[in-house]
């Protein structure tokens, strides 16, 4: 079954530090994935997507994340953390055909240490 | 600005005491979705509807149904909330074309049963 994959529950990280926040795709075909970023009682915000081209993609908040399809990961960075960054981040990938589903990860919350 | 609008942001409603959620949308996007979160876990899909085809997950229970009347609103019905139906509940919307559209997300509306 296709899936996306967070092995991290928890990343903590301290301020102006870079963070790497991972995640790995079981995708057939070419995938489209997705970070998104929820805050304390909001819904899930957009942060970046990969459709095709650039193996970098540059997001909202100075957030990246380096496609890669010979390891199958779509990790995301940001090269200095803020306190403000603390959330919860979610990876998703959308199929290409079939379902108008989106598959999300289980999640990995991050937390920035003044 | 186009938006996702979810109302109201918290509901508190009783045991077995029929309840309605609402969204509303902006974008003129096809795809509207419904999910449920609890507690930081990644949002789970309850239904969907394309235009007006309507999409059940097959793990929703009867007590959840939905109504598009027109492509902007779309409503999350609870018809006898237990205890467990508790949580954050999520509208969604995307204009499908199956070559990785973005989904946004409303604020949710955070469900709580006494």
């Amino acid at each position: 079954a296709q899936s996306v994959a967070q092995p991290e529950d928890q990343v903590n990280v301290a301020e102006g530090n870079p963070l790497t926040v991972k995640c790995t795709y079981s995708v057939s075909g070419n995938p489209y994935l997705f970070w998104y970023v929820q805050y304390p009682n909001r819904g899930l915000q957009f942060l970046l997507k990969y459709i095709t081209g650039d193996n970098l993609v540059k997001g909202s908040y100075g957030f990246e994340a380096e496609f890669n399809k010979s390891q199958t990961s779509f990790h995301l960075k940001k090269p200095s953390a803020l306190v403000s960054d603390s959330a919860l981040y979610f990876c998703a990938f959308s199929p290409t055909s079939g379902t108008y589903k989106y598959i999300f990860g289980t999640g990995t919350r991050l937390k920035v240490l003044a | 600005d186009a938006m996702v609008i979810q109302n109201p942001r918290y509901q508190v409603t009783q045991f077995g005491k029929p309840v309605t959620l609402s969204c509303s949308q902006t974008l003129n996007h096809n795809v509207m979705y419904w999910y449920q979160q609890k507690s930081s876990q990644a949002p789970k899909l309850l239904f969907h509807y394309y235009d007006k085809d309507f999409n059940n997950e097959a793990d929703t229970p009867d007590n959840f149904q939905s109504r598009r009347p027109n492509t902007s609103f779309c409503f999350l019905d609870i018809r006898s909330p237990g205890l467990g139906d508790a949580a954050m509940y999520l509208c969604a919307t995307s204009r499908w074309t199956g070559r990785g559209e973005t989904q946004y997300f409303g604020p949710g509306t955070r469900l709580l049963v006494l």
